[in-house]
């Protein structure tokens, strides 16, 4: 069963616009939730976590346990935003990672 | 000061071959995982292993052999390679228990 669901495979954002990456969970208990980036040809990197609710990057997540849903938002999009987002799942010890987002931010 | 590393970054054989990917972290962390990452950049687990021992083994063909000598390497071997086994295979690991994932730089096999 499918327990992360990123339904855009592709989104395309001029610069300056705002951004919205779009996860959604199933699971029955207190999910710890992340998103990962994966910058052209580089290792997958954290770049937040649900519970340190921070800003990273200028982009956050807000996880609404009503929605299931751990959307990621920044509201000016930069050319360096461009990249694979990969939202993830934590349960127990094991990661359970979405099909991905690729992010084109256009100049 | 690399705290995941994979060897080779890049791997081009022939079908039928046999292959080896070694993993290494100096993070101190005592889980370790591989994942696969295929051409339409789908993540999927393959294994984890948590102080040497095979806690998470998902469907996968047993041509795929993991082997944790001890809790900082975790390498993995491929017998009789196949076309559909080409993908970027990630290393990574963490402590049971804390949450971020540290990701190797992948290791891109190419079976032709």
């Amino acid at each position: 069963a499918q327990r992360v669901t990123q339904p855009e495979k592709l989104l395309s954002v001029f610069k300056g616009a705002p951004v919205e990456l779009k996860c959604n969970y199933s699971y029955s208990g207190s999910p710890e939730l992340f998103w990962y980036v994966q910058y052209s040809r580089q290792r997958l990197q954290l770049l937040l976590r649900h519970i340190s609710r921070e800003s990273i990057k200028g982009f956050t997540a807000d996880l609404n346990k009503g929605e299931t849903s751990f959307h990621l938002k920044k509201p000016f999009a930069q050319e360096e935003d461009s990249a694979m987002y990969y939202c993830a799942l934590l349960t127990g010890n094991q990661f359970y990672f979405g099909t991905g987002t690729s992010l084109t931010v256009i100049p | 000061d690399t705290a995941v590393s994979q060897t080779p970054k890049y791997l081009v054989t022939q079908m039928g071959n046999d292959k080896s990917i070694k993993c290494e972290q100096n993070l101190g962390h005592d889980t370790m995982y591989w994942y696969k990452q295929d051409s339409k950049k789908f993540l999927k687990i393959m294994f984890s292993y948590n102080n040497k021992e095979l806690i998470i083994n998902e469907t996968v063909p047993n041509r795929f052999s993991p082997k944790s000598p001890d809790k900082a390497h975790l390498n993995l071997h491929i017998n009789s390679l196949e076309l559909g086994d080409s993908a970027v295979y990630f290393c990574a690991s963490r402590n049971a228990g804390e949450g971020e994932l540290f990701f190797g730089e992948g290791s891109r096999l190419t079976v032709l």
